[in-house]
């Protein structure tokens, strides 16, 4: 149980284009998502925490107008990379939070990995 | 705030060696402690987690156990194997803020193991 999905897996783009990932919960409900950014061996960033129904909070220094998060339902959180410029290639994660054992725990979804040209 | 320190890396080891990877903590409360992995080119997976003082995680034969008198929570495999090269995170969450709750990540390590 408690799986993520994302979509799409791999996507490559002319810079100067908008891009959207889907970040899915499949087997449970999840009024909280998270989104990362990931560069080549370094940790992961937290760019922002999407809640179900509302405006989500982005961390210090993430471009609210830039990366456009929407979670418009319990199982759906979506990314999207407007304007994208060749240094916002980058992997991308989402995770969703599930309560179901008693504590909060992250699930993540498999990963982005956004190429702008 | 909260932090996560993690040993520095890489870390190669021979097939059937002992595997430690140290973890040192910093945070207000009582967090929830996890270990995650990370493969090429994939997201992250649950390793193992401890909720409370003295819990001990395992998982495939990896074990952790939550320290709070030395706020550690140092990662443990007996005989490590080829397919458990992957880069490996130390991550803590306080749990007060419930769904909201902010995983605070290590730096990772990079593990290597040669047949």
């Amino acid at each position: 149980g408690a799986v993520v999905s994302q979509h799409p897996s791999r996507v490559i783009c002319k810079s100067g284009t908008s891009v959207k990932i889907e970040c899915r919960s499949l087997d449970f409900q999840a009024t909280t998502m998270f989104w990362y950014r990931q560069f080549p061996k370094q940790s992961l960033m937290l760019m922002a925490t999407s809640n179900e129904g509302s405006k989500a909070t982005y961390e210090q220094g993430v471009e609210k107008d830039k990366f456009l998060i929407n979670h418009a339902s319990l199982t759906l959180s979506t990314l999207t990379v407007t304007s994208a410029h060749p240094e916002d290639s980058s992997f991308y994660i989402c995770s969703a939070s599930w309560g179901g054992q008693g504590f909060w725990e992250q699930y993540f979804g498999p990963g982005t990995r956004l190429t702008v040209t | 705030g909260n932090s996560v320190t993690q040993m520095e890396g890489p870390v190669t080891l021979s097939e059937e060696a002992f595997l430690t990877i140290n973890c040192t903590y910093t945070a207000t409360g009582y967090p929830s402690l996890f270990w995650y992995v990370q493969y090429p080119g994939e997201g992250l997976q649950l390793l193992l987690k401890a909720t409370k003082a003295d819990d001990k995680g395992s998982n495939k034969g990896f074990e952790a156990t939550y320290r709070k008198e030395t706020t550690s929570f140092h990662l443990e495999k007996g005989s490590v194997q080829v397919s458990d090269s992957a880069v490996y995170f130390c991550a803590l969450s306080d749990q007060r803020a419930g769904a909201n709750s902010k995983l605070t990540f290590g730096k990772g390590i990079t593990l290597s193991v040669r047949p």
